[in-house]
């Protein structure tokens, strides 16, 4: 099983400022099968980012995806009121699909 | 656009079973896996397995081997995800979501379900 690591768990930032979410899987993974989520309190997730890189739609462009092999990152370089939430990474390279455990983002 | 409508909340003691359905309007339903993910109060995502409404394949994460059950009716666009044997732990939100990719089971988690409640106490 791949198992993802998110980090910070949780991080304080002020609207503005840039926030970069990091994940690590424990074997590689191919970029095409990693994904980011958003997910608001009593909200279903959403798709953020698919293929590391690609925005999905209505994802703003301040939000972009890096990454390759075992190391990931989602950083959005000016936080808005409306991403203050919780980031999840997900992989789909293997069976179970696993997610991250994710990355509260909260108002400082 | 692509929707997933899911049924409403459900109590369950523990030991019985649960069956959650998730309806889909919007686009193509046999062209696109669909997954179930649960959360349980304040954790994170679990992937339970997925079905493919084309041909009803199914495959579960091992975790729930022997005690989940996936089928579809392709005649009115729904899934179903039965949850048998039901523990305290199973307590969780139930979503159902499209694969992102067509007809396999590899993408991402594209549209979501609004989500079930399943309440296990008794």
């Amino acid at each position: 099983e791949v198992v993802l690591t998110q980090s910070p768990g949780t991080v304080s930032l002020s609207p503005g400022e840039r926030a970069t979410l990091s994940c690590r899987a424990s074997q590689s993974v191919s970029a095409n099968s990693l994904t980011w989520y958003q997910q608001k309190p009593g909200q279903a997730p959403r798709v953020l980012m698919s293929a590391a890189s690609i925005r999905a739609t209505g994802t703003p462009d301040r939000f972009s995806g890096t990454g390759s092999g075992t190391d990931f990152t989602l950083t959005i370089s000016r936080l808005e009121p409306e991403d203050f939430a919780v980031y999840y990474c997900h992989q789909s390279e293997s069976s179970p699909r696993t997610f991250g455990q994710g990355t509260k983002v909260e108002i400082k | 656009q692509a929707q997933l409508v899911q049924s409403g909340a459900e109590v369950r003691m523990p030991g019985a079973s649960v069956k959650v359905s998730c309806k889909a309007s919007g686009y193509t339903f046999i062209g696109h896996c669909i997954h179930w993910v649960r959360q349980a109060p304040g954790q994170g995502l679990e992937w339970m397995g997925w079905i493919k409404p084309h041909s009803g394949d199914s495959k579960f994460a091992e975790k729930f081997q022997g005690r989940v059950t996936m089928t579809r009716d392709t005649s009115i666009n729904t899934v179903y995800m039965e949850l048998t044997d039901l523990r305290s732990d199973d307590m969780a939100i139930y979503y159902c979501a499209t694969d992102g990719l067509f007809l396999t089971g590899n993408g991402w988690f594209d549209t979501w379900g609004q989500g079930t409640l399943v309440t296990v106490s008794s």
